[in-house]
């Protein structure tokens, strides 16, 4: 079974541009996440959608961020415009609730860099 | 509020030594999930277990123990005879009953020598 699939693997782009992050949720979950990993502030949820409706953006550092989930098997994530403080690893990850089966399932990651 | 708290920043230890990585939690919640993650150095988060609050048997897989205390809000993982390959950053993190939500703790980083 494929995981989670996320685009591109690593970023880099000028301080200004526009930045688009992409995830391919595991077939099949009803929850994704979006998390944001620097060295100074860990792992951070930024974002979570249920059923493809934002549950909880309270992460979301500041309106340059916005997510979206057009369907179950899609979702984006983008900066706009960047800054180099968003330098970071953005993991996307996915999990079924139905059940009571919570794992989340992670995505290899997007190392962005904002120079 | 809930909170995850891994007081272990850094462990070195050198291979075939045994090893516990700590994790104590805060929550009020009655129902909630406790996990724990390897992060290891090519960057992927693995996903090892997910205990529910109602089961405090602990848990055993191969050189992996877990051990679930609900009287002291802990959720320690043993590594048995370590080895190199070992060596990550393993994260510990709670979930409500409510929601698929995480917190996640800090982090410890596990260093085992040759």
């Amino acid at each position: 079974d494929a995981g989670v699939i996320q685009s591109p693997r690593h970023e880099v782009t000028e301080m200004g541009q526009e930045v688009t992050l992409r995830c391919k949720p595991i077939s099949g979950h009803n929850s994704l996440f979006w998390y944001r990993q620097t060295m100074m502030r860990g792992l951070e949820l930024l974002i979570y959608f249920n059923n493809n409706v934002p549950i909880d953006d309270s992460g979301m550092p500041e309106d340059r961020f916005s997510a979206k989930m057009p369907n179950a098997s899609f979702s984006t994530l983008k900066i706009q415009p960047s800054e180099p403080r968003d330098s970071a690893v953005y993991f996307c990850a996915s999990s079924s609730d139905r059940g009571g089966s919570y794992e989340q399932y992670f995505g290899p990651g997007t190392r962005l860099t904002v120079t | 509020a809930q909170k995850v708290t891994q007081a272990q920043t850094e462990i070195s230890v050198v291979e075939k030594e045994d090893v516990t990585l700590d994790c104590v939690y805060e929550t009020r919640d009655t129902t909630y999930y406790l996990f724990w993650y390897k992060q290891p150095p090519s960057g992927e988060l693995v996903f090892l277990i997910r205990r529910n609050s109602f089961d405090e048997q602990n848990e055993i897989s191969g050189r992996y123990s877990w051990n679930f205390q609900k009287s002291t809000s802990s959720f320690n993982f043993t590594i048995t005879a370590s080895q190199v390959v070992d060596s990550a950053v393993y994260f510990c993190a709670l979930g409500s009953g409510n929601t698929g939500k995480l917190i996640f703790g800090q982090g410890t980083t596990l260093q085992v020598k040759p």
